[in-house]
């Protein structure tokens, strides 16, 4: 089956401090791997995505890499921001649907100055 | 270019009552989804339409939830009766196709339903 598993939160860090969350992933086929913020009251966004085998998504600072021998895309920061507080979930997408997003739990992170 | 609208923002109602979601995706987006985030949970798909018809609904408690969209625009989400365990956020989405595996949702803000 297709499932997410991400680190279990909530994760405090301070300002400037490297930020790892990891995400594992369980797929039929070949999926295509995401990074979603939410912040405080808001909707989902997305944060990045990578689509095949050793990409590197990237945006905001924020980067991860699609590893196929590990299953895993953890998503790295080196200096978080006050403002990058907010909850992180790691979602897939298999290929053999091409339809339906599986996310994980989402992973919440707070930034003291 | 206007995201993804939600109304209402939030929603308290009595168990055994009745309550609709709206949302409007992005002008042009084909397909909808429909979200329900409980609560220290990730996004769990509700239903899916491409235009006016249904993809997948298999996870839709068909029993109290229905969900229309006849003009493959916007979109309706109702739920009736209420239980306890709805409380949650309602999340729509829309994305452009729906069909590649690369392509982006873009999510509205939800609608936080809370029952009592």
């Amino acid at each position: 089956g297709n499932s997410v598993t991400q680190m279990e939160g909530p994760v405090t860090l301070s300002e400037e401090a490297f930020l790892t969350i990891n995400c594992t992933y369980t797929a039929t086929g070949y999926p295509s791997l995401f990074w979603y913020v939410q912040y405080p009251g808001e909707g989902l966004q997305l944060l990045l995505k990578a689509t095949k085998a050793d990409d590197k998504g990237s945006n905001k600072g924020f980067e991860a890499t699609y590893r196929k021998e590990t299953t895993s895309f953890h998503l790295e920061k080196g200096s978080v921001q006050v403002s990058d507080s907010a909850v992180y979930f790691c979602a897939l997408r298999p290929r053999s649907t091409g339809n339906q997003f599986y996310f994980g739990t989402g992973t919440s992170l707070t930034v003291i100055p | 270019e206007a995201g993804v609208a939600q109304s209402p923002r939030y929603k308290i109602i009595e168990k055994r009552q009745s309550v609709a979601f709206w949302c409007n995706p992005i002008s042009g987006h084909a397909t909808l989804y429909w979200y329900q985030q409980i609560l220290g949970q990730g996004p769990k798909l509700l239903i899916q339409f491409q235009n006016n018809g249904v993809v997948d609904d298999s996870q839709l408690p068909k029993d109290r939830f229905s969900a229309e969209r006849l003009k493959g625009v916007d979109s309706t989400l109702k739920i009736q009766p209420a239980k306890l365990e709805d409380s949650a956020v309602y999340l729509c989405a829309s994305s452009l196709w729906g069909l590649a595996v690369r392509e982006t949702q873009y999510f509205g803000p939800g609608t936080r339903l809370l029952v009592l």
